[in-house]
């Protein structure tokens, strides 16, 4: 079956960085993109990032243009957030989820991994 | 960016109630466009997709429907287990864009 597995979350200083991992199973990586959407305390879905299928392009948000990157590593079956000068506005439950194949939907979500920016 | 508007942003129902919630895109998405359920604690779960595609597995209750700027989520006959936060999302572009969302409560 279909699985997602976030890790890396923690507690951060504003200003500093941390990376986020999602580790995928069950189905054929190098076939689907990746997505990370992000959710704050109490607040609605903000999505993030998209890494194509094969690596070749990403897609940020405007918020995080410039201070996240995303990234796959086909080897192991993962894919990465890096997230540079965080801000106390970065606190959430960050989620990785798989496109849906011809990319109209997010198909698959894993549990979420939460991230606290505060000094 | 496109921006998603929803309406209302919470609805008290009781259970077999139909409830319509709308979602209104800034600029036109074709069909590209999915809804999702969101139990507190939980990961959201893909209900519509391409407007009016039911998700394997999603009861029949659930409809969609819509083109263009103006879609409709439609929960025939309401359940327990349909009280929830509901999402529209648009694919027609990215950014990729969520609705505020629509809280379903309990009436």
């Amino acid at each position: 079956q279909v699985q997602l597995v976030e890790s890396g979350g923690g507690v951060v200083q504003p200003g500093t960085s941390l990376k986020v991992s999602c580790a995928a199973s069950g189905f054929t990586f190098n076939s689907y993109g990746i997505h990370w959407v992000r959710q704050a305390p109490g607040k609605g879905l903000e999505w993030v990032a998209i890494v194509w299928h094969d690596g070749s392009n990403q897609y940020y948000a405007d918020s995080v243009r410039g201070r996240f990157t995303i990234s796959r590593d086909s080897s192991r079956n993962t894919v990465s957030l890096q997230m540079n000068s965080l801000r106390a506005e970065d606190t959430a439950v960050y989620y990785c989820a798989r496109d849906c194949t011809g990319g109209s939907c997010l198909d698959y979500w894993g549990q979420g991994t939460l991230v606290t920016v505060s000094s | 960016d496109i921006q998603m508007t929803q309406s209302p942003s919470s609805v008290s129902a009781s259970v077999g109630d139909r409830v319509t919630i709308t979602c209104r895109a800034s600029q036109g998405v074709s069909s590209w466009l999915a809804w999702y359920q969101q139990k507190p604690g939980k990961a959201p779960k893909l209900l519509i997709y391409d407007a009016s595609s039911l998700q394997t597995g999603v009861p029949s209750r659930f409809s969609g429907s819509g083109s263009g700027t103006d879609f409709t989520l439609t929960i025939s006959s309401l359940q327990p287990e349909d009280f929830a936060t509901y999402y529209c999302q648009q694919a027609n572009s990215f950014p990729r864009t969520f609705g505020q969302g629509t809280k379903v409560e309990i009436k």
